[in-house]
């Protein structure tokens, strides 16, 4: 069972607008949430992380959102440029070191 | 700073080939993990390890072995390549095995099993 899941394949917003990104997830043991984004032929990199005692948590364009209690999770981008452009991946982590990732979203900003 | 590096960028292996495929890191993270990742799929944890002489086993380790024997490298060696292992592979490496560290990721093998 998919611990970690994205169900949006695919999002598709002007330049300017807001995209939003969401992730469910089902193991209360996840302690912290990351974002990472993926460029064709490129490794995901990081982008903005949450902590499960938080229920939001900015960096610039970029803010992040928990909802502990529906375990779900959101990514804002605010203004959305054609730059983030990208596979964007859900991450949750427990202290065990280990990641589980969901399957990804891939946002188009159009110009 | 080179970061994550992996070689070979692609390969191509016959069913039943070995190869292993390299992971380096100079950043001196303790922490370092493979993932696979297949078309229209997330990232799925392979192996990983949380210091140099210590491995553990991820969602998908059947037919991979690790070994950890520096800080810096962590090799994934296929035993005998079945079609199945057809993927992209991803090094990445963390400072520990905290849950708020995030991981740097090299840029991928792509691996082709016939």
């Amino acid at each position: 069972d998919q611990q970690v899941k994205q169900n949006s394949p695919s999002l598709s917003v002007q330049e300017g607008r807001i995209s939003i990104l969401n992730c469910d997830y089902t193991n209360s043991m996840f302690d912290y949430f990351l974002w990472y984004k993926k460029y064709p032929a490129e490794g995901p990199t990081f982008l903005i992380s949450i902590s499960s005692i938080k229920d939001k948590n900015e960096d610039g364009r970029f803010t992040v959102f928990l909802n502990k209690s529906a375990k779900h999770l959101s990514l804002h981008i605010v203004p959305s440029q054609p730059g983030d452009s990208a596979v964007y991946f859900c991450a949750a982590n427990t202290n065990a070191g280990k990641s589980t990732f969901g399957d990804g979203t891939t946002l188009t900003v159009k110009p | 700073n080179a970061g994550v590096t992996q070689t070979p960028k692609f390969q191509v292996l016959k069913t039943g080939q070995s190869m292993t495929l390299q992971c380096a890191q100079d950043m001196n993270h303790e922490y370092m993990s493979w993932y696979r990742q297949d078309p229209g799929m997330g990232l799925r944890l392979i192996h990983y390890s949380v210091g140099a002489g210590i491995t553990d086993q991820g969602e998908v380790p059947n037919g991979y072995n690790v070994s950890r024997s520096t800080t810096e490298d962590f090799p994934l060696r296929l035993l005998s390549a079945a079609p199945s292992q057809t993927s992209v592979y991803f090094c990445a490496s963390s400072y520990s095995g905290q849950s708020y560290n995030e991981q740097f990721f090299g840029p991928g093998t792509r691996l082709t099993v016939l």
